[in-house]
């Protein structure tokens, strides 16, 4: 069974310039989260996705982020305009939505911002 | 208070010794308990999940949970310089939308 995509690996950008994330859930997972991984934190949550809704976007930085699941499958993250504390690792993961169910991971995508 | 902590560490230990690590949770509503392990530069990967009050054991790996006490521990017998990496605990309360709660790891280092 394929795992979570994500693309691109690396990223580095200036600040004030904008940067988009894909990720693609393992297949029949109907619940997507993109996660912010600060070096030396854990994980923390951005936006959860039930198939195409949000379920919790309660740590989303709206003025700057903004995420979107069309047709309940793949999902991209995007930041406009990024600030030097953007610099982190961006995490999806998928789970089959049950509401035990545990989370899987992505690779990660490393943004860098100068 | 943070709502899942863990040792920062390091922790280290010899290999073949019995590694312990250990995680507090502050909401009692709490219904699922993950341990991920996180070598540097990959991503969390889920090594073990728990429910219910006790132990649960998979292989060297035996997770503990003491929801009384909120509280829950990883135990790896047997200790590998393979496992040397960073272990993430991990809470979800499913009446709170499912979002897993993570702690901030511990650096787990075995020695040869």
């Amino acid at each position: 069974e394929a795992g979570v995509a994500q693309s691109p690996r690396y990223k580095i950008i200036e600040k004030r310039q904008s940067v988009a994330f894909w990720c693609n859930p393992i297949s029949g997972h109907a619940t997507l989260y993109w996660y912010q991984q600060i070096l030396g934190q854990g994980p923390k949550l951005l936006i959860q996705f039930q198939n195409n809704g949000v379920v919790d976007d309660s740590q989303l930085p709206k003025d700057r982020f903004s995420a979107e699941r069309l047709k309940g499958v793949d999902s991209t993250l995007k930041i406009q305009p990024a600030k030097l504390e953007d610099s982190a690792v961006y995490l999806c993961a998928s789970s089959p939505g049950t509401r035990m169910g545990e989370q899987y991971f992505g690779p990660g995508t490393r943004l860098t911002v100068t | 208070q943070k709502e899942v902590e863990q040792n920062s560490g390091p922790l280290s230990v010899p290999e073949g010794a019995i590694a312990s690590l250990n995680c507090t949770y502050s909401d009692r509503g709490s219904q699922s308990f993950f341990w991920y392990r996180q070598y540097s530069g990959k991503s969390p990967e889920l090594i073990m999940f728990i429910y219910s009050n006790g132990d649960k054991e998979d292989g060297r790996f035996t997770a503990q949970l003491n929801k009384a006490s909120q509280y829950v521990s990883l135990l790896i017998r047997d200790s590998q310089p393979s496992d040397s990496a960073t272990y993430l605990c991990a809470v979800k309360n499913y009446n709170q939308g499912g979002k897993l709660i993570f702690g901030q790891g511990t650096e787990l280092s075995v020695k040869p």
